[in-house]
C-alpha cells in the first residue's frame, strides 16, 4: 500500500507570494492533518480535516488555510509569505480522526518550502 | 493545555550502547503516547505507540513503557546501531483533542 505522498517535495517562493501544498493519503484513510516543523518552533498543528470538513484547526493566523476533497486529498494554501513560513511542512494521514485511543497517523515526506 | 517534555539533545553513543531518552507528559484523562523518529531528509516514521497505563510499546528493538504514576514514556533500546541515528521526537493525543503534541525531539548519533 503506498503511503503519504507530497507534493512538491521542494519550493522556493518570494515573499509576498502565495504557495499550494498538495497532499494524498493512504488509500482508504478519510483524516487529513498538517502540521509545520521549523527549527525555532519544532512541530506545530496547522489543521485537521475530515470528510471535507475542517474539525481542528491550530494556532495560526488566516493567511494559513485548507481544503479537503471528496477523495480524501487535501491541500493547504500559504498566502502573502513571509520569511518565517519557510519551514517542512508535513502532511499526515490516518483512518478517522485522532481520537485519544489507538488512532495512528501516517506522515508523508513532507513539502520544503524556502521564502526568500 | 497538553504538553511534552524531552530530553536535551544531540546524544551521542557508541554502537550497541544503552539507549534511555527520557519523555516525560502533561495532559488531563488518558493519552495515547507515541515515539516518532525521522531520518534526515524524510517526513516522521511511527516507531511504537501505548494507549493506556502500563502498556508497553515496540518494535525494532525499541521499547517504550506508558507510566502513567511518572507521566513519562521513555525510549530505550538494548543495542544501538549506526542506522539508529536520527531525531526521536515523544507525542500524545489526548481524548477531545484531535491533534499530535510533540516534543522538541532528541537527535541521536551513533558512532561505529
Amino acid at each position: 500500500k503506498a503511503g503519504v505522498t507530497q507534493t512538491p517535495r521542494y519550493l522556493i517562493k518570494t515573499r509576498g507570494q502565495q504557495v499550494t501544498l498538495s497532499c494524498s493519503p493512504i488509500s482508504g484513510h478519510r483524516s487529513v492533518s498538517w502540521y509545520q516543523q521549523t527549527p525555532g518552533q519544532g512541530l506545530q498543528f496547522l489543521f485537521e480535516y475530515f470528510s471535507e470538513t475542517q474539525r481542528n484547526k491550530g494556532n495560526f493566523p488566516g493567511r494559513f488555510s485548507g481544503r479537503q476533497f471528496s477523495n480524501s486529498r487535501s491541500e493547504m494554501n500559504v498566502s502573502t509569505l513571509e520569511l518565517g513560513d519557510s519551514a517542512l511542512y508535513l502532511c499526515a494521514s490516518s483512518l478517522v480522526p485522532l481520537a485519544g485511543q489507538g488512532s495512528e497517523q501516517y506522515f508523508g515526506p513532507g513539502t520544503r518550502l524556502t521564502v526568500t | 493545555g497538553d504538553s511534552v517534555t524531552q530530553m536535551e539533545g544531540p546524544v551521542t553513543l557508541s554502537e550497541e550502547a544503552f539507549l534511555t531518552i527520557n519523555c516525560t507528559y502533561t495532559a488531563t484523562g488518558y493519552p495515547s503516547l507515541f515515539w516518532y523518529v525521522q531520518y534526515p531528509g524524510e517526513g516522521l516514521q511511527l516507531l511504537l505507540k501505548a494507549t493506556k497505563a502500563d502498556d508497553k510499546g515496540s518494535n525494532k528493538g525499541f521499547e517504550a513503557t506508558y507510566r502513567k504514576e511518572t507521566t513519562s514514556f521513555h525510549l530505550e533500546k538494548g543495542s544501538v546501531q549506526v542506522s539508529d541515528s536520527a531525531v526521536y521526537f515523544c507525542a500524545l493525543v489526548n481524548f477531545g483533542n484531535e491533534k499530535l503534541t510533540f516534543g522538541t525531539g532528541t537527535r541521536l548519533t551513533i558512532i561505529p
